[in-house]
């Protein structure tokens, strides 16, 4: 199985603030990687697929960069609706697997 | 528009079987790859299954094979998740998701709001 690690597992911002999040593959998955926002209560929404192609409505202050292993998540300006949980997931092969997710949290 | 409506969650003891429903609208859904996930409480997102979009196939966490099975009816446009031999670990938020095609990849594009299904230890 291909194993994902995001770090940092949590993270103290404040509005305004540039945030970037690392996803590290074990093995090379090309660019089928997705990325995630959770809020508490509710289902995660699809936010960048294939790496670094931003959803349809999602706002362009996301943006998601790299390939084969390494990946990041970039918040440009952190807005206050930002606050949330952030989980990347690798679509290259079966078990689809997640990593462990990012807390970004209110500095 | 899109919309995934799980149902059938509730509190069932060890051992014993559950079957959730995932009823889909606003898309045509025997066109769709579908997928299980859950989520344990204060914990992170664990992929459980997928079906192919006509039923010909489906993949199961190692975790949940042998006992989960995913089927679909296509004609009435649900999805269904059978779990039977329920364990305490399996207690999550279980939600299910649309994959679509994109840019080469699949991707789960469109999530339910979840079912909560709780296994006492």
């Amino acid at each position: 199985d291909i194993q994902l690690t995001q770090s940092p597992s949590f993270l103290s911002a404040s509005v305004g603030d540039r945030v970037t999040v690392t996803c590290r593959a074990s093995q090379g998955i090309a660019s089928y990687l997705a990325w995630y926002q959770q809020k508490p209560g509710k289902a995660p929404k699809l936010l960048i697929y294939a790496a670094s192609t931003l959803q349809s409505g999602v706002p362009l202050r996301f943006s998601g960069s790299g390939s084969g292993t390494e990946f990041t998540l970039t918040i440009s300006s952190l807005q206050p609706e930002d606050f949330a949980t952030y989980y990347c997931q690798q679509l290259n092969s079966y078990p689809r697997t997640f990593g462990q997710g990012t807390k970004v949290d209110i500095k | 528009q899109v919309q995934l409506v799980e149902s059938g969650g509730g509190v069932v003891q060890p051992g014993r079987s559950l079957r959730l429903s995932c009823a889909a609208s606003g898309f045509t859904f025997r066109s769709y790859g579908m997928h299980w996930f859950r989520q344990a409480p204060g914990k992170g997102l664990e992929w459980v299954g997928v079906i192919w979009f006509d039923g010909s196939n489906e993949d199961y966490a190692d975790s949940v094979r042998g006992r989960f099975t995913i089927s679909r009816d296509n004609s009435k446009n649900t999805l269904y998740l059978q779990m039977n031999s329920l364990r305490a670990e399996d207690t999550a938020v279980y939600y299910c998701a649309r994959e679509e095609g994109l840019l080469g990849g699949s991707y789960p594009d469109h999530w339910g709001q979840g079912t909560l299904v709780t296994v006492p230890s």
